[in-house]
């Protein structure tokens, strides 16, 4: 099971809103609404801002949003915050009964 | 609150093995799947798969069988990963994580370096 596709890096502004893609095939993102997003700051453990494509847990911000199209998901962050910055993966159930992760993206808030 | 708890960085030569325990409290431990994600030096996280906490039944993911042993201590709430045969490649972060499509839940991770 190859990874999920993300950009290796996005930025943004404090305020602003910034999309990051996690590109699957109809064996897992296209094919099932069990996407999910992490964001990772290094040294700390992973925390869960999206599952299930776009459902929040509690605790997590409504200023992440989680959404899909086709064999794409997309996390948005609006209202950019400096404690954004961090690594975020996303995650897919596969048709192989397994899990796949992202390659990651690292947001920089600038 | 909900913990998971891991054991602490290891130092193994090639050929060695190692055991990784994660500890979990604040929720009945036999209720959530406990799975394993390896996260190697500058790559994303790979899945290595999950056991069955009420059971004991483990599930691989491709890639991590043979080598790869999960387990549990029901008694004290614990999971771990045993790992044989340890090469240069298997030097990574491993983290347990809590669930079964999504983690809500992961162990703060433990660093094992293999390195002659």
């Amino acid at each position: 099971q190859s990874a999920l596709t993300q950009p290796a890096s996005v930025s943004g502004s404090p305020g602003q809103s910034i999309t990051i893609s996690c590109t699957g095939t109809s064996s897992d993102v296209g094919d099932y609404n069990y996407v999910s997003w992490y964001q990772h700051h290094p040294g700390k453990a992973p925390k869960l801002m999206i599952y299930d494509v776009s459902y929040r847990p509690s605790g997590v911000s409504n200023r992440f949003s989680g959404s899909k199209s086709g064999n794409t998901a997309s996390l948005t962050i609006s209202g950019l915050q400096a404690e954004d910055e961090a690594d975020y993966y996303c995650s897919s159930y596969t048709s192989s009964i397994t899990l796949v992760f992202g390659g990651g993206t690292k947001l920089t808030v600038l | 609150q909900v913990q998971l708890v891991q054991s602490g960085s290891e130092l193994k030569k090639p050929g060695a093995s190692v055991k990784v325990s994660c500890k979990a409290s604040g929720y009945t431990f036999t209720t959530y799947p406990m799975n394993w994600v390896r996260q190697a030096p500058g790559l994303g996280p790979e899945w290595m798969g999950w056991i069955n906490t009420n059971t004991g039944n483990p599930t691989y993911a491709p890639g991590f069988t043979g080598r790869f042993v999960f387990s549990l201590d029901t008694s004290v709430s614990a999971a771990y990963l045993q790992i044989s045969s340890l090469k240069a490649e298997d030097t990574a972060v491993y983290y347990c994580a809590r669930g079964r499509t999504y983690f809500d839940y992961w162990g703060q991770g433990a660093l094992v370096t293999v390195s002659s």
